[in-house]
């Protein structure tokens, strides 16, 4: 069974610019989640989606957002990039079979940005 | 808010150690615990979870972690340390009614496991 998958791998960007990561979740997980890692705030929650619909957020500004679609494939956007955003932005996917039964979240190798 | 601290940035261990790394937790609610390992350039495996039950959770690798509600603690163990464990570590907490969801994690700042041959 194929595992979380993020593309691309590295991206560099001009700060100013936009930028689109995309995350393919394993094969019947439903719930993604985005995270940012930098070396001085760590990981950092930034959205989860389930179903299409956004189910919570991180607090980020308006700027990062993100969308889920029907596959359960998910793309996050980041507008304006500031040289802050350089980081590694990690995709995880989870089952969630039940709601009351939490299932392991899944995580990809990331996307790293660089902002220059 | 929760929070999560891990004592030690960096912890070095000679190979065939005791491994002990420490996680503390704030949380208003009985959180779900979770401990992570991260390999350079890769993303984030779970190790073991504890959500609810037994106190003493053991997971992959040989690690193993005890929830102490009394002391807010998830400390992590191994009896002994390979080569193979070098890596960073992450502890989390999840409130498990936070909106619904369960993946909402809050991480600490991590600890970098050296082992020495």
């Amino acid at each position: 069974k194929a595992g979380v998958t993020q593309t691309p791998r590295y991206l560099i960007k001009t700060r100013g610019q936009q930028v689109t990561l995309s995350c393919s979740p394993i094969s019947g997980h439903r719930s993604v989640s985005w995270y940012q890692q930098t070396p001085g705030q760590g990981l950092q929650f930034l959205f989860e989606y389930f179903s299409e619909t956004q189910r919570n957020k991180g607090n980020f500004p308006g700027r990062f957002s993100g969308r889920q679609f029907s596959n359960s494939r998910s793309e996050m956007n980041v507008s304006t990039l500031e040289l802050g955003d350089s980081a590694l932005y990690l995709c995880a996917s989870s089952l969630e079979a039940s709601r009351t039964i939490w299932s392991p979240l899944h995580f990809g190798n990331g996307t790293r940005l660089t902002v220059t | 808010a929760q929070s999560v601290t891990q004592l030690g940035s960096h912890v070095s261990v000679s190979e065939g150690a005791l491994v002990l790394l420490r996680c503390n937790y704030s949380s208003s609610v009985p959180p779900y615990l979770f401990w992570y390992v991260q390999y350079p350039n890769q993303g984030l495996q779970l190790l073991l979870k504890y959500t609810t039950g037994a106190t003493l959770v053991k997971g992959i690798n040989g690690f193993e972690a005890e929830f102490k509600k009394s002391e807010t603690s998830f400390h992590l163990t191994k009896p002994s340390a390979h080569m193979s464990d070098a890596a960073e570590y992450f502890c989390a907490v999840s409130d498990p009614n936070s909106g619904g969801s369960n993946y909402k994690l809050t991480f600490g700042k991590g600890t970098l496991l050296t082992v020495n041959p």
